[in-house]
């Protein structure tokens, strides 16, 4: 199996900075994109292309991807961040096409 | 505004069948990328089934032979007709899609499926 590893849970403080990580073998070589998903609502895509947004994610998501680990880092933490966030990679050569991590729930203390 | 309404869902016997419906506005279907994507509690987010360049289709390998996409060109409507069901087909399907197919710029609401007996 296709197998994207996140932490299962991050704290931060309100103003602080969460890193979010998603680890697989040779990650670096592949395009990392995150989601970002309140309760009860779809995901919302953040990031893609290892770091780029889309219009309207403000500039403290970014993103960083390289050897095994791909990073969401998340700057100037505020309550509205409070979410569960997943990475994901496309892979036309494997069977399963397309992968998701497990998922982070990020907490705002 | 890209808007992808999912319809469809419900409660099915084991084996039994389920058409979920995907009417998108704001985007032509016939041009982007579109695909489905469920979502459980314990398994998360999979990949179940979408449109790639060129009309081609794929399917995950845990639904193939049992789930057929399609799309209505004049409908604007995507549609994922889901036979031989199973206990672990339930879960909350989002109708997905974007100008590539990397990644997933637009998504539903979702249409819960449940199959239970």
């Amino acid at each position: 199996s296709y197998v994207l590893t996140q932490p299962p849970s991050v704290s931060v403080a309100p103003g602080k900075t969460a890193r979010i990580t998603c680890g697989r073998d040779n990650i670096g070589s592949k395009s990392v994109h995150w989601y970002q998903q309140k309760p009860g609502q779809a995901p919302v895509l953040v990031i893609y292309y290892d770091n780029d947004r889309p219009s309207g994610i403000p500039e403290r998501f970014s993103g960083s991807n390289s050897g095994n680990t791909a990073t969401l880092t998340i700057s100037r933490v505020e309550a509205g961040d409070e979410a569960d966030y997943y990475c994901q990679v496309w892979d036309g050569n494997s069977d399963h096409f397309y992968a998701f991590g497990t998922g982070t729930k990020v907490t705002v203390l | 505004e890209v808007q992808l309404v999912e319809s469809g869902g419900g409660l099915v016997q084991p084996g039994g069948s389920l058409r979920l419906s995907c009417v998108a506005s704001g985007l032509v279907v016939s041009t982007h990328y579109l695909s489905w994507i469920r979502q459980t509690p314990g398994k998360g987010l999979e990949w179940v089934s979408g449109f790639h360049g060129g009309g081609a289709i794929d399917y995950a390998l845990s639904v193939k032979g049992r789930f057929t996409i399609s799309r209505d060109d004049y409908k604007n409507t995507l549609f994922l007709q889901m036979d031989t069901l199973r206990a672990e087909d339930t879960a909350l399907y989002f109708c997905v899609g974007g100008r590539g197919n990397i990644f997933f710029e637009y998504w539903g609401q979702g249409t819960p499926v449940t199959v239970s007996s």
